[in-house]
């Protein structure tokens, strides 16, 4: 089944505003992960959220989960042009197995 | 700071052939997993493992594939049979505890099918 579909698909935006990115999940998930992909790149890192948290925060980023609406944002404060990325939410289940969405692919000129 | 490692990081096959991929995951990490993403596609969960053996398989991953620890440091992804269809970037992950861990993702190996 789908899991972690992304909205918008593509955001641009100029450098210094913010970045908001959508993920929306159809299951009970255990956690929800937030990924950066570079072009041609691997996958990395950015926060994780467990279901019994609402927001966390590490940075410029800001992600809240809302369970009842099986629903999470990501937010970039004062973008940069090195933001320049794809965003990926990753539900991980009850199984243990992750589930990637399609991504936002997130353009910040400069 | 301490990374996964994949090689090849572009492996041209022709249809029919096995390959094999290989990772080096990050050293005390103990749960590694193998990730696959189809050019302009989202990335899909193939197989994750622990203790020597697989623990969880997406409906991706069936007899064509098979994944192997063989010694200490690698973590292999075999692809028996290689169709057009398996053409994509094959990623590496490892987490040092799974569940509420994050994985820590390698660069890929772009496999392309001939």
């Amino acid at each position: 089944s789908q899991q972690g579909e992304e909205d918008p698909q593509a955001l641009s935006i100029q450098e210094g505003e913010n970045a908001t990115m959508n993920c929306s999940y159809k299951t009970s998930i255990n956690n929800l992960q937030w990924y950066r992909q570079n072009s041609g790149r691997g996958l990395v890192h950015l926060i994780l959220i467990r279901s019994n948290e609402r927001e966390k925060h590490s940075g410029r980023l800001r992600v809240t989960l809302d369970t009842s609406k099986k629903s999470s944002s990501l937010l970039i404060t004062a973008s940069r042009a090195a933001d320049t990325a794809s965003y990926f939410c990753a539900t991980l289940n009850n199984n243990n197995d992750m589930r990637f969405g399609a991504g936002t692919r997130l353009t910040v000129k400069p | 700071e301490p990374e996964v490692t994949q090689t090849p990081s572009h492996q041209v096959t022709q249809m029919g052939q096995e390959v094999i991929l290989r990772c080096v995951p990050i050293s005390n990490h103990l749960y590694f997993y193998w990730y696959r993403q189809i050019l302009g596609q989202k990335v899909e969960f193939l197989v994750s493992f622990y203790n020597n053996e697989i623990s969880e398989k997406s409906e991706i991953f069936d007899d064509q594939f098979s994944v192997e620890r063989p010694d200490g440091s690698n973590f292999t992804l075999k692809i028996r049979s290689t169709k057009l269809e398996d053409s994509a970037m094959y990623f590496c992950a490892s987490s040092e505890q799974g569940g509420n861990q994050p994985q820590h993702f390698g660069d890929g190996t772009r496999l392309s099918i001939l």
